[in-house]
């Protein structure tokens, strides 16, 4: 069965400190890899969007890497901003012929930064 | 938000009332979705439509229907509404080139009494 899971739940840094979540998947045949961050009370927005030959990409504080072989993924957050409290969200793209059905999301990670 | 409205963005209803939530996008896009979001689950697909006129279901389809007749226009219809219906219902959109990447909207929240 086709899933993505994201540790940890949830997760409270000091405003400054680094961080790293985790997404392991087990989606086949994959496609590509997005992390999403969501704000309380506001869609989705995406951060990153990897294919199996890139294994790390950058948005900002924002790194994500990729082991395709292993099949997890990383997100890394630098400095954090008590702006990066956010829930964020890990998705990998099936690659089913032509249907456009076929996200598997995590169920995201609650990150609080405090000051 | 990329040009995506949803409409209303607040609803409270009862069990077995009909309620119409409406995506709106200006961004031309082939691909518009619902979603809903609940504690506890990932996002989950409801309907999807890569046209007008062409819908297709996803993952948790029950109780639900849609209607597309305008490019920028997707609506989803819950003919009677349950408890358990009780969420927030995202729309996104996506294009056909590139990763097709999808683009949310601002989400409605409903509340089913």
């Amino acid at each position: 069965k086709n899933q993505v899971e994201q540790s940890p739940q949830s997760l409270i840094i000091l405003e400054g400190k680094n961080c790293t979540l985790q997404c392991n998947y087990t989606v086949s045949p994959f496609s590509n890899l997005r992390w999403y961050k969501q704000d309380t009370g506001r869609g989705p927005v995406s951060l990153t969007i990897m294919t199996f030959s890139e294994n790390t990409k950058s948005n900002g504080r924002y790194t994500a890497t990729l082991d395709a072989d292993t099949k997890q993924s990383s997100l890394h957050i630098t400095a954090s901003q008590l702006s990066d409290s956010a829930s964020y969200i890990c998705v990998v793209r099936a690659n089913y012929g032509g249907s456009q059905g076929n996200l598997i999301f995590g169920k995201g990670t609650k990150l609080s930064v405090k000051p | 938000d990329a040009g995506i409205t949803q409409s209303p963005r607040h609803k409270v209803t009862e069990t077995g009332t009909p309620v119409t939530l409406r995506c709106h996008q200006t961004e031309n896009h082939r691909y518009m979705y619902w979603y809903r979001q609940d504690p506890g689950h990932g996002l989950r697909l409801i309907h999807y439509s890569y046209g007008v006129k062409d819908t297709d279901k996803g993952e948790v389809s029950d109780g639900y229907s849609v209607s597309r007749s305008k490019t920028e226009d997707f609506l989803l219809t819950l003919e009677s509404a349950t408890s358990s219906q009780t969420s927030v219902y995202f729309c996104a959109i996506s294009g056909t080139s590139g990763y097709n990447e999808q683009f949310f909207g601002p989400g409605t929240r409903l509340t089913v009494l």
